[in-house]
């Protein structure tokens, strides 16, 4: 099956630090990606769409300033949190369709992100 | 908007035991319906894919439902050993993913 990597696995950072996470399709090409954000014991949140070659779609509520996304190549998306506080600790997973209608999922791993 | 529930939220078992986790969405307008697995701390494990021409897909113990016309899906487990204890997600793609609540199983030895 298809593969999507993600790093780091884990991070932990000061506030008011950035920091980048990084999705990669590592055997198909990726126009768009998805980034989630999860609570403990909650489901996925749709964070953003990235897409390649142009500016991420944020779903509401989701601070595009603090949240930078960028989907430089067909696969690599980036992810930075800036100015991180420890509200911004959390799981962020990313994941990417196979192709252009999306039919099935491939996640990274994800990245636990703690704020100090 | 499509909204996504799992029933139950969790849910606790003996070892041995078959069981079944329920899945109900609001638009069928979907295309392919995925169930994972995900362990504490960790990412999503893709165990089952209905594709929305499809009605059931199973693999070893594991066996998931489709109808859309009812906008339900059921992941079916038998015979639950301790290792299947995790939260279960189902996701319905359309333009999108969307998620479910999850369940949390835990199976007792």
């Amino acid at each position: 099956g298809a593969v999507v990597s993600q790093h780091p696995s884990w991070v932990i950072c000061k506030s008011g630090t950035s920091v980048k996470i990084e999705c990669r399709s590592l055997d198909f090409q990726a126009t768009t990606m998805f980034w989630y954000r999860q609570f403990p014991k909650q489901s996925l949140m749709l964070m953003a769409t990235s897409n390649e070659g142009s500016k991420a779609t944020y779903e509401q509520g989701v601070e595009k300033d603090k949240f930078l996304i960028n989907h430089a190549s067909l696969t690599l998306s980036t992810l930075t949190v800036t100015s991180a506080h420890p509200e911004d600790s959390s799981f962020y997973i990313c994941s990417a369709p196979r192709d252009r209608v999306v039919t099935e999922a491939f996640f990274g791993q994800g990245t636990r992100l703690t704020v100090v | 908007k499509q909204e996504v529930t799992q029933i139950p939220a969790a849910l606790s078992v003996p070892e041995g035991e078959n069981l079944v986790l329920n899945c109900s969405f609001t638009d069928s307008a979907i295309y392919n319906l995925q169930w994972f697995r995900q362990d504490p701390g960790k990412g999503l494990t893709s165990l089952l894919l209905i594709q929305s021409s499809q009605r059931e897909q199973t693999s070893g113990r594991l066996n998931a439902s489709l109808d859309k016309s009812s906008g339900r899906s059921t992941l079916y487990i038998a015979a639950s050993q301790p290792g299947d204890s995790a939260t279960y997600l189902c996701a319905l793609t359309g333009n999108q993913f969307y998620f479910g609540t999850g369940t949390s199983l835990t199976v007792i030895p």
